[in-house]
């Protein structure tokens, strides 16, 4: 069965570092989006991104944040200086017109 | 800002007990209710996505409803093995490539 991959599955960065999440999203999608989920808070919507651009972004996704599909099969999340408040599950995830979204399992990202 | 709410947050059952919880969501400007599935460590996994008010839709042991006038979801399951220990999201959302606003989750577990 098709999934989206995410890599690293944790990745530890000191505050000011950028960090680039990775993913693979299923290959024939066409929507794609990152969600972020801090621990005990609910999952939250960042951004989805649609025909090499941002379709939607919510108030989180400021200037610190970029997304990225750089050869036609990654989709990536940068953050050009991580804060504390970065550290969060980040979710993946893509659909097609017809689909209910489908994510990964997520990269656990740390701020120290 | 939309507000979605599951309750409750966690539920402990026997093995072979029925369950059932609610998600709550903004009644005005629906497009649809999606469920997910997810265990620690791995992706939410889809489980359904209803957009008509009377929607019912089953998978296996699973069932859900929908009623859109009044704002809620239920997500039943009959005879809970220990392997539908799990948290249950559901979200509100989103034509194709919008964004979808997640509750917090219901987390059951489920005891042989």
């Amino acid at each position: 069965e098709p999934e989206v991959t995410q890599t690293p599955s944790h990745q530890v960065t000191q505050m000011g570092q950028e960090v680039i999440l990775r993913c693979v999203p299923i290959s024939n999608h066409l929507y794609f989006y990152w969600y972020r989920q801090i621990l005990g808070q609910k999952v939250e919507f960042l951004v989805s991104f649609y025909n090499n651009e941002i379709s939607e972004k919510s108030e989180i996704f400021d200037d610190q944040f970029s997304v990225e599909r750089p050869d036609g099969s990654n989709f990536t999340l940068k953050i050009r200086s991580t804060k504390l408040e970065d550290s969060a599950m980040y979710f993946c995830a893509s659909s097609d017109r017809q689909t209910i979204p489908f994510f990964g399992s997520g990269t656990q990202l740390s701020v120290l | 800002i939309l507000n979605v709410e599951q309750s409750p947050q966690s539920l402990h059952v026997q093995e072979g007990d029925s369950t059932n919880f609610t998600c709550s969501f903004p009644s005005s400007n629906f497009y649809a209710l999606h469920w997910y599935r997810w265990e620690t460590a791995k992706s939410p996994e889809a489980l359904f996505v209803m957009t008509l008010n009377g929607d019912e839709k089953k998978k296996g042991r699973i069932s859900a409803t929908l009623n859109t006038k009044e704002g809620y979801s239920y997500l039943y399951i009959k005879g809970s093995q220990p392997e539908d220990s799990a948290t249950y999201l559901c979200a509100f959302g989103g034509n194709a490539g919008n964004m979808l606003t997640f509750g917090g989750g219901t987390r059951l577990m489920v005891k042989p």
